[in-house]
């Protein structure tokens, strides 16, 4: 069974810090790779997504992939109040397409 | 923009009475999901539907049923809740299961 492990548990920046958080996943052969991030009393947004080696720009987010080492990174550029956050990392296990594994998420709060 | 609709937001109630919860959503998404979230955050899925047939059922106590009328509704029925039951459950959709959108949840309590 699919095993999704982040880290840290919590992080506070100060505004404008790039941040990083980490996700080492079971399954070398899982699919897709997914970020999402929640604020209180909301449900999950999905942020970003990776499926191939490498790495995958979207704005102020950047997300690694190496399968090799099974882990995954999503990284924050110029962090803003309003980034503050748990973001949970999500993964497509080869077992199954029609389910997520979910991490058990890292709370961010970025203070000005 | 709220996408995937969830009634009611909260639900308090007593050990062994029974709920339901309603899901729909707008998107025209043929995929739709139920997941728990316990009180540190943790999402498991719970049941999966695709075109009104159930494709994922997770290890859930029996008294959790899910239940659907047509790919844009999903319902989850507990007869007899156990205070172990208070969580937030979110109902998600997808299309072909890719990108899992999410509803805001409806937090239960079982006093």
């Amino acid at each position: 069974q699919e095993k999704v492990q982040q880290s840290p548990e919590s992080l506070i920046v100060p505004e404008g810090a790039m941040v990083s958080l980490n996700c080492s996943f079971s399954d070398s052969a899982s699919q897709s790779i997914w970020w999402y991030q929640q604020h209180p009393g909301k449900g999950p947004k999905a942020l970003i997504s990776i499926f191939s080696n490498g790495n995958k720009k979207e704005g102020r987010l950047t997300v690694y992939l190496n399968r090799a080492s099974l882990h995954v990174s999503l990284h924050i550029k110029d962090s803003q109040p309003s980034d503050s956050a748990v973001y949970l990392c999500a993964v497509n296990p080869s077992s199954s397409f029609s389910k997520l594994v979910f991490g058990q998420g890292t709370s961010l709060s970025v203070v000005p | 923009e709220t996408a995937v609709f969830q009634t009611p937001n909260y639900h308090v109630t007593q050990v062994g009475n029974e709920v339901s919860f309603n899901c729909k959503q707008t998107l025209g998404h043929d995929t739709m999901y139920w997941y728990k979230q316990d009180s540190k955050k943790l999402l498991k899925i719970m049941f999966s539907y695709n075109n009104k047939q159930l494709i994922v059922n997770e290890t859930v106590p029996r008294r959790f049923s899910p239940q659907s009328s047509d790919k844009a509704h999903l319902n989850l029925r507990i007869k007899s809740v156990e205070p172990e039951d208070s969580a937030v459950y979110l109902c998600a959709s997808s299309l072909q299961g890719l990108g899992q959108y999410f509803g805001p949840g409806t937090r239960l309590t079982v006093l």
